[in-house]
């Protein structure tokens, strides 16, 4: 089925120890997003990108990278990870506006839980 | 920092009731979304309003926005168990196409059969 797939659903990880993961979309979707979400806290942007080759900070970026070196893949990673990024972690993907000619919601993946120890 | 602010944080009813979320905002904006989020999944997209539309049906959804105010409302009508869900606005706002989205921190509704 079409969609936003995340890889892996789950993982725990030691603090320092440094993981990726992967935002997979086949929608063709120019804008990809990364929120994470926490309890009482909603979802707050990381990082986001409008393009292939492009990518730009969001809200909480501090302690995350990202790369968009393929259109259909946006990578979070996590150097040196630490409990404060204990978190649910959820990639977003939408279209281009322009192209699609018309306003349009995001298209969720189902999430990462990431747990760091 | 959070752009939304959702009131009520929880809402319980009953099979068949209405309910109503409501969500308040701070800045300018161009758009604004409601996203439902099912216990362990991620966020589906309900319906958008943009800034100057005044209310907007989907089916069982009927959303509201009030730019004056800067305040949004989404009633779900005739509401079964299957609607259970935490609810999210989510707005847009600023120049450029960049799509960004700010969310807010959600109501939980809970459907009772």
């Amino acid at each position: 089925n079409a969609g936003v797939t995340q890889t892996p659903k789950f993982r725990v990880l030691k603090t320092g120890q440094s993981m990726t993961l992967l935002c997979a979309q086949d929608m063709n979707h120019e804008y990809m997003y990364w929120y994470r979400q926490d309890p009482g806290m909603g979802l707050r942007l990381i990082h986001y990108s409008v393009g292939e080759g492009t990518t730009a900070k969001g809200e909480v970026p501090d302690g995350y990278n990202v790369s968009r070196l393929k259109k259909q893949n946006f990578l979070l990673g996590l150097e040196s990870a630490a409990p404060s990024q204990t978190s649910v972690y959820f990639c977003a993907s939408r279209p281009d506006r322009i192209a699609s000619q018309i306003s349009v919601g995001y298209t969720f993946g189902s999430g990462t839980r990431l747990t760091v120890v | 920092s959070q752009q939304g602010e959702e009131d009520p944080q929880a809402l319980s009813i009953q099979e068949g009731e209405n309910a109503t979320m409501n969500c308040s905002y701070k800045t300018s904006i161009n758009s604004l979304q409601w996203y439902r989020q099912n216990s362990g999944r991620g966020l589906v997209h309900l319906i958008l309003i943009r800034s100057n539309e005044r209310e907007k049906h989907s089916g069982r959804l009927r959303v509201t926005l009030d730019t004056s105010k800067k305040s949004s409302s989404l009633l779900i009508t005739a509401s079964r168990a299957a609607d259970t869900a935490s609810y999210f606005c989510a707005t847009a706002s600023g120049s450029g196409n960049t799509g960004k989205l700010i969310f807010g921190q959600g109501t939980t509704l809970q459907v009772k059969p």
